[in-house]
């Protein structure tokens, strides 16, 4: 199976910031690689999906990048409402695996 | 708008078999994977399996034994049924919609609300 590791596991932001999110893939996956986000008691949503596509209703701060085995995800000016955690996701081969999360805390 | 429900057992014994449903609404089932996902604190978000409309279907090698994976079109529905559970099946289990091409789901739009499965004797 496709190892997703991400980092940071988890990280103090605050309202306004710039954040970085990394997902490393244990071995290629071209850009087969979504984001999702998920705040508690919810399931998670696609924010990207195939590294860079921008899912529909989502706002434009949220951008991704990457392709092979390292891909980011970059949140430009935090809003209270992306507290929440924030998980990748590999669909290159099945099974499709996702990365550990990593949490966006104030 | 397509959107999952899904409903289930939540409490279950040790050996018993888990069954949940997941209807669709908004959208047939043909054209899509239709795929199970479940969470625990512990291991994660992990990807349990997918079926078309055709009823093909693969799933997680780990769990591929005790797995049976239904589409009734009748009804818009899918259904997931793992049996011999432990208390290492105690999660929160989600249905969802794979978008992508062929047989393959490149991501999950839209989620269920989640179903949770406890495991206990």
């Amino acid at each position: 199976d496709i190892q997703m590791t991400q980092s940071p596991s988890s990280l103090s932001t605050s309202v306004g910031d710039r954040v970085t999110i990394t997902c490393r893939a244990s071995q290629t996956i071209n850009t087969y690689l979504n984001w999702y986000q998920q705040k508690p008691g919810g399931a998670p949503k696609v924010l990207i999906y195939t590294a860079s596509s921008l899912q529909t209703g989502v706002p434009p701060r949220f951008s991704g990048s990457g392709s092979g085995t390292e891909f980011t995800l970059t949140i430009t000016s935090l809003q209270p409402d992306d507290f929440a955690t924030y998980y990748c996701q590999q669909s290159y081969i099945a099974p499709y695996t996702f990365g550990q999360g990593t949490k966006l805390e104030i | 708008q397509v959107q999952l429900q899904q409903w289930g057992a939540g409490l279950l014994k040790p050996s018993e078999t888990l069954s949940l449903t997941c209807a669709v609404y908004g959208e047939s089932l043909s054209g899509f994977y239709w795929s199970w996902i479940r969470q625990t604190p512990e291991r994660g978000l992990e990807w349990i399996g997918d079926m078309s409309a055709a009823g093909s279907t693969k799933s997680t090698a780990s769990l591929k034994s005790r797995v049976t994976l239904s589409v009734d079109t009748s009804k818009n529905e899918f259904s997931l049924r793992l049996n011999s559970v432990t208390a290492a099946d105690t999660a929160m289990y989600y249905c969802a919609r794979g978008v992508g091409w062929g047989s393959i789901s490149a991501w999950f739009d839209p989620w269920g609300q989640g179903t949770p499965v406890i495991v206990s004797s």
